[in-house]
């Protein structure tokens, strides 16, 4: 257990769905952070809020959406996603950027889009 | 733009050996690397941080090491257990934002 829970861990949605993934934690991080997991590929950075406020977007699909409603709480709200967007969708949290910056990540949820 | 490279893609060693994972990254300009632990279909374990300004970290019978200016780091574990078997990830954490950038991984397997 690392202090940050991903609700649901298992996801399955056909491609006219709405659904969202849930990251909390209870460290007093400021910092949280969606990833995405596919398969053969290294870690892809999606958004990143700092203080609720979102200081990070990588060129992510607007069907990606997120929301950060306090500094425990994460959510992205997924509509009309694509089979390729199948992955495992990391959450993170952080206190702050400097060398003692630790990340700590959640168990995931795996996305199937059908 | 940074990038991470960890060799070798997979690893299989016998119960007992020690081993050596290695991680390297283009750009010196780093706050930290972070070793992570992944396990099939599960979330990163955080096994070690070196700070930029440190050479190494020990936890255990792991040990990493961090050579900024070369732009590489190792992960030694020592005398592996068939519980060390997992997917090993290094991060680079970067000191100007939040983008943590990861390279595509080990995957370990200790045989008993």
């Amino acid at each position: 257990e690392t202090g940050v829970t991903q609700t649901p861990r298992h996801l399955v949605m056909g491609m006219t769905n709405k659904k969202s993934l849930k990251c909390e934690q209870h460290l007093g991080h400021n910092a949280m952070y969606w990833y995405k997991q596919s398969a053969k590929k290294p870690l892809e950075l999606m958004f990143v809020y700092n203080f609720k406020e979102q200081t990070e977007n990588n060129s992510v699909p607007s069907r990606f959406s997120p929301e950060c409603p306090n500094s425990s709480h994460l959510f992205l709200h997924l509509h009309t996603l694509q089979p390729e967007d199948s992955a495992l969708y990391l959450c993170a949290s952080s206190q702050g950027l400097s060398e003692n910056t630790e990340a700590f990540f959640g168990q995931g949820t795996r996305l199937t889009v059908v | 733009k940074q990038e991470v490279t960890q060799i070798p893609a997979a690893l299989s060693v016998p119960e007992g050996e020690n081993l050596v994972l290695n991680c390297s990254f283009t750009d010196s300009a780093i706050y930290n690397l972070q070793w992570f632990r992944q396990d099939p279909g599960k979330g990163l374990t955080s096994l070690l941080l070196i700070q930029s300004s440190q050479r190494e970290q020990t936890s255990g019978r792991l040990n990493a090491s961090l050579d900024k200016s070369s732009g590489r780091s190792t992960l030694y574990i020592a005398a592996s257990q068939p519980g060390d078997s997992a997917t090993y990830l290094c991060a680079v954490g970067p000191s100007n934002n939040n983008d943590m950038r990861f390279g595509a991984g080990t995957r370990l397997t200790v045989k008993p």
